[in-house]
């Protein structure tokens, strides 16, 4: 299976702050890769899909960046609502895996 | 809007069985691919499996742990996904989400999730 790391695995930011998350796969998925923001008690919410494509309604807040087995996740500029949990997760080969998560928490 | 609502969830004994379901609107639900993803407490969250839209034969793919175990089906008549689950265990314990993929992504749109908890 393809392993996912992300880092950090919690940082406490505050608003107005611009925030990198990085994904790391454990060998080559190409650009199938995707991230995923998720409240407690909340649907998770699709940010970006195919590494940097922004998915329909999301903030262009969000940004993704990368290809092959490094990957960031940016937001520019973090609102009270950005408060979440990260996750990546590449669809290159089964079975899809998903990265622990980054806890986004306020400073 | 694409809304997602799975039911089902509840508590099992080992060995038992379950059906979740996934009602979606907003969406041409037969042009979906239909996916389930589970957390469990405490954790990430884990692919499950999906099955294709009909056009595309309809396939299913599961992760190992719940390979033989769990059936996905879908009934395109009532924009409905199903999550059968036999010969469960106590690490099945998780929410279970379902997810939509409209062609973007298998995981477009995300359900809140159902509650499954396995425990004698």
């Amino acid at each position: 299976d393809i392993q996912m790391t992300q880092s950090p695995s919690s940082l406490s930011a505050s608003v107005g702050d611009k925030v990198t998350i990085t994904c790391r796969a454990s060998q080559d998925i190409s650009n199938h890769l995707a991230w995923f923001q998720h409240k407690p008690g909340k649907a998770p919410k699709s940010l970006i899909y195919a590494a940097s494509s922004l998915q329909s309604g999301v903030s262009s807040k969000f940004s993704g960046s990368g290809s092959g087995t490094d990957f960031t996740l940016t937001i520019s500029s973090l609102q009270a609502e950005d408060f979440a949990t990260y996750y990546c997760q590449q669809n290159d080969a089964f079975p899809f895996t998903f990265g622990p998560g980054t806890k986004v928490d306020i400073k | 809007e694409v809304q997602l609502v799975e039911s089902g969830g509840g508590l099992v004994k080992p060995g038992g069985s379950l059906r979740l379901s996934c009602a979606a609107s907003g969406f041409t639900f037969s042009n979906a691919w239909m996916t389930w993803v589970r957390q469990a407490p405490g954790r990430g969250l884990e692919w499950v499996g999906r099955i294709k839209r009909n056009a595309d034969g309809g396939t299913t793919d599961y992760a190992a742990p719940v390979k033989g175990r769990f059936t996905i089906s879908r009934d395109d008549s009532k924009a409905t996904a199903h999550l059968q689950m036999n010969s469960l265990k106590i690490e099945d314990t998780a929410v279970y989400f379902c997810c939509l993929g409209s062609g973007y992504s298998d995981f477009d749109y995300w359900g809140q999730g159902t509650l499954v908890t396995v425990s004698s």
